[in-house]
C-alpha cells in the first residue's frame, strides 16, 4: 500500500532478549520519527530522522534503545535487553517536508509485550 | 516546557449530535502548530486537524473544527454530527513550527464513545 508500514504488529518477546522493529515510510518522505505509546497514554517522542541523518534522539530511554535508517528510508527501532517496561506500541511516522509543518502519517504500530 | 492537557478521560454522545473535546497547551514559543489525531481501535493515528498560531479563522476540516483562543491557550475540538464511526481515542499534539524536525508533543487523550 502507499501507507506507513510497520512490521512486525505484534512481538511477543522475553525478558532478556534483543527486538528489532522496522519501519517503511512513505516513500520519498524526508522526516521520520518513532514515538513509544504505552497503555492508555499518549505516544511520547523516542527519535527523528531526516533522511539518513539522526537530528535528534533525545526521547531514547536508555542506551538499550538504538535507532538506524541508513539509506535514508527504511528504519529499525532496536531494543537490547528488553525489560518489562519497554511493553508498548512502538509507532512509526513520515512526512514529506524535513521540517517546519509537515503533516505527519503514522503506521498502524508494532505492539511490543516483554514477559 | 511544553505541554499538553486534555483532562477528559471519557465523553459519551449519542449519534447526531455535536461533542467537544478539550486541550489546552503550554508553550513560550510565539510560533507553533496544533493537532487533532483520531486513533481508532486497529492503532493507526489518523491526522484530523492544523491549527497555526497565527492563522486569525479556526480551522475547519468537513465535520471536524478547532475552537481557537489562544489567550486562553486552548484549541477544543469540535465535531459536529456524530457519527458511530467517530468512536476512537483522540489526542491533541503540539509542534513549535519555529524548529525544524521538532517532534509533536501529545496529549494524554479522550476516548469517545458514539452510541445509537
Amino acid at each position: 500500500g502507499a501507507g506507513v508500514s510497520q512490521s512486525p504488529r505484534y512481538k511477543v518477546a522475553k525478558r532478556g532478549q534483543d527486538v528489532a522493529l522496522r519501519c517503511d515510510p512513505i516513500s520519498g518522505h524526508v522526516s521520520l520519527f518513532w514515538y513509544q505509546q504505552a497503555l492508555g497514554q499518549g505516544p511520547e517522542f523516542l527519535t527523528y530522522f531526516q533522511n539518513e541523518a539522526q537530528l535528534d534522539k533525545s526521547g531514547l530511554p536508555s542506551d538499550r534503545f538504538f535507532a538506524e535508517r541508513p539509506e535514508g528510508s527504511v528504519s529499525t527501532l532496536k531494543i537490547q535487553r528488553t525489560q518489562q517496561e519497554d511493553s508498548a506500541v512502538y509507532l512509526c511516522a513520515s512526512s514529506l517536508e524535513p521540517g517546519e509543518y509537515g503533516e505527519l502519517f503514522f503506521g498502524e504500530g508494532s505492539r511490543l509485550t516483554v514477559l | 516546557a511544553q505541554k499538553i492537557t486534555q483532562t477528559q478521560p471519557g465523553m459519551f454522545v449519542q449519534e447526531k449530535e455535536a461533542v467537544t473535546l478539550d486541550c489546552t497547551y503550554d508553550t513560550s514559543d510565539q510560533s507553533y502548530g496544533l493537532f487533532w489525531y483520531k486513533q481508532p481501535s486497529s492503532g493507526e493515528m489518523i491526522f484530523l486537524i492544523y491549527q497555526g498560531s497565527y492563522d486569525e479563522q479556526n480551522a475547519t476540516e468537513g465535520r471536524y473544527s478547532l475552537n481557537f483562543q489562544k489567550a486562553r491557550k486552548s484549541a477544543n475540538l469540535v465535531i459536529s454530527a456524530s457519527q458511530l464511526g467517530d468512536s476512537a481515542m483522540y489526542f491533541c499534539a503540539m509542534s513549535p513550527r519555529s524548529k525544524a524536525g521538532t517532534a509533536l508533543i501529545f496529549g494524554k487523550g479522550t476516548t469517545l464513545s458514539v452510541s445509537s
